[in-house]
């Protein structure tokens, strides 16, 4: 199975948006609604925030927001905030019950 | 609040068997709700998706993975288990378990993380 692909780095200033693309195939992505995206800082666990294409769990800010079109999914931050500033992961559910994962982007807040 | 915990050897030789465990603490491994599931991160690297196993035994793997790996449960001790045979310096990574809800890629806890060392 092929990783998801995303861009390797975006930045954006405090305040401004800035979206995180994800693109797979109809193998997994475009498949399901099964679209599920992570915050990692190093050293740290990552952290789901964003599951099921559009859901967020309890707890994560409302400035984190998914969407899906097709064989491609975004994930939006808004009012970017210094703590934002980490790797971000994708992954999708695929029709051969497994899980992929994109490669990771990073993110700098200037 | 449910929390998870990997244990087992930083370092194994290559060739050898890398065996870890997650223990669960603060919900049942029973549930029917919650697949446990393995995923690691080479240094420097994304994350890899490696299995996951419901309590009942079933399991899921990453075909890259599945002729080397093996998972179980034990509901006794709340715990479930990976085993990888013939490692090589590129199972080096951090190794997470986690607890995926519905099985559909939703891992909503997730352990600290264990560094394994594959030395040669």
């Amino acid at each position: 199975q092929s990783a998801l692909t995303q861009p390797a780095s975006v930045s954006g200033s405090p305040g401004q948006s800035i979206t995180i693309s994800c693109t797979g195939t109809s193998s997994d992505v475009g498949a399901y609604n099964y679209v599920s995206w992570y915050q990692k800082h190093p050293g740290k666990a990552p952290k789901v925030m964003i599951y099921d294409v559009t859901n967020r769990p309890s707890g994560v800010s409302s400035r984190f927001s998914g969407s899906k079109s097709g064989n491609a999914a975004s994930l939006t931050i808004s009012g970017l905030q210094a703590e934002d500033e980490a790797e971000y992961y994708c992954s999708s559910y695929t029709t051969s019950t497994t899980l992929v994962f994109g490669g990771g982007t990073k993110l700098t807040v200037l | 609040q449910v929390q998870l915990q990997e244990s087992g050897p930083g370092l194994v030789e290559a060739s050898q068997t890398l065996s870890l465990t997650c223990t669960v603490s603060g919900g049942s491994i029973t549930s029917n709700t919650y697949y446990w599931t393995w995923i690691r991160q080479h240094p420097g690297k994304g994350l890899e998706w490696i299995g996951y196993i419901y309590y009942t035994g079933s399991t899921y793997h990453n075909p890259s993975l599945k002729s080397r790996m093996t998972m179980s449960v034990d509901t006794t001790n709340n715990q479930f288990s990976l085993k990888l045979t013939s490692v090589t310096a590129a199972d080096t990574a951090v190794y997470y378990c986690a607890r995926d809800r519905g099985g559909y890629g939703n891992p909503d806890s997730w352990g600290l993380g264990t560094l394994v060392t594959v030395s040669s």
